[in-house]
């Protein structure tokens, strides 16, 4: 099956520091990406979506200056989080859709856990 | 905006017994996609199944089906002869276009042996 992998899997940084996460799908290509956070005991939200070459759609209310998506190759979506803060503490996950039409399927990557102090 | 509701925080069963998980969604579109993900402890997400929502069969999996009425916009989730493994956090989602998933809220399901 489709496997998409994350990178690292948790981080520990201090406050004001960037972080950067890749996602990768490691046996197919993804022409799109998705990047959600979930806090402790809640669901997921999606942040954005990434496409290859292109800029990414942020949704309403994330700060896109704040997390920077890079989507270069068919392989790899990055998020960074830039001057984080405590309050961006959170597990972040990323998705990768794979297939064309009635099978088209989204494969989740098994998330990083980011602590800032 | 879609929306997604899981009206079961959590709920628990004994191992081999059946549960339906609840979920209602409220779209203006008539075709789209629905699904459940579940999420165990190591927090993947695992697609357990998914329904087309011109289908009018409900879609199974195994021990995994759903009940589908579109009608009424409700998706639930049946597991059958429930296993210890599938104590997990379980996730509906519509799909609102180019794959953008809406979550509901999630339901930690918990499989008592």
């Amino acid at each position: 099956g489709a496997v998409v992998s994350q990178h690292p899997s948790w981080v520990i940084c201090k406050s004001g520091t960037s972080v950067k996460i890749e996602c990768r799908s490691l046996d197919f290509q993804a022409t799109t990406m998705f990047w959600y956070r979930q806090f402790p005991k809640q669901s997921l939200m999606l942040m954005a979506t990434s496409n290859e070459g292109s800029k990414a759609t942020y949704e309403q209310g994330v700060e896109k200056d704040k997390f920077l998506i890079n989507h270069a190759s068919l392989t790899l979506s990055t998020l960074t989080v830039t001057s984080a803060h405590p309050e961006d503490s959170s597990f972040y996950i990323c998705s990768a859709r794979t297939g064309q039409g009635l099978e088209e399927t989204q494969y989740f990557g098994p998330g990083t856990r980011l602590l800032v102090l | 905006a879609q929306t997604v509701t899981q009206s079961q925080p959590e709920m628990s069963v004994q191992e081999a017994e059946t549960v339906t998980l609840s979920c209602t969604y409220d779209t203006s579109e008539n075709n789209y996609y629905l699904f459940w993900y579940k999420q165990p402890p190591s927090r993947q997400m695992i697609l357990v199944i998914r329904q087309e929502a011109y289908k009018q069969q409900n879609a199974t999996e195994n021990r995994f089906s759903v009940n589908f009425q579109k009608a009424a916009k409700s998706f639930s989730l049946k597991i059958s002869d429930s296993q210890l493994g599938d104590t997990a956090m379980y996730f509906c989602a519509f799909d609102q276009g180019a794959q953008k998933l809406v979550f509901g809220q999630g339901t930690r399901l918990t499989i008592n042996p």
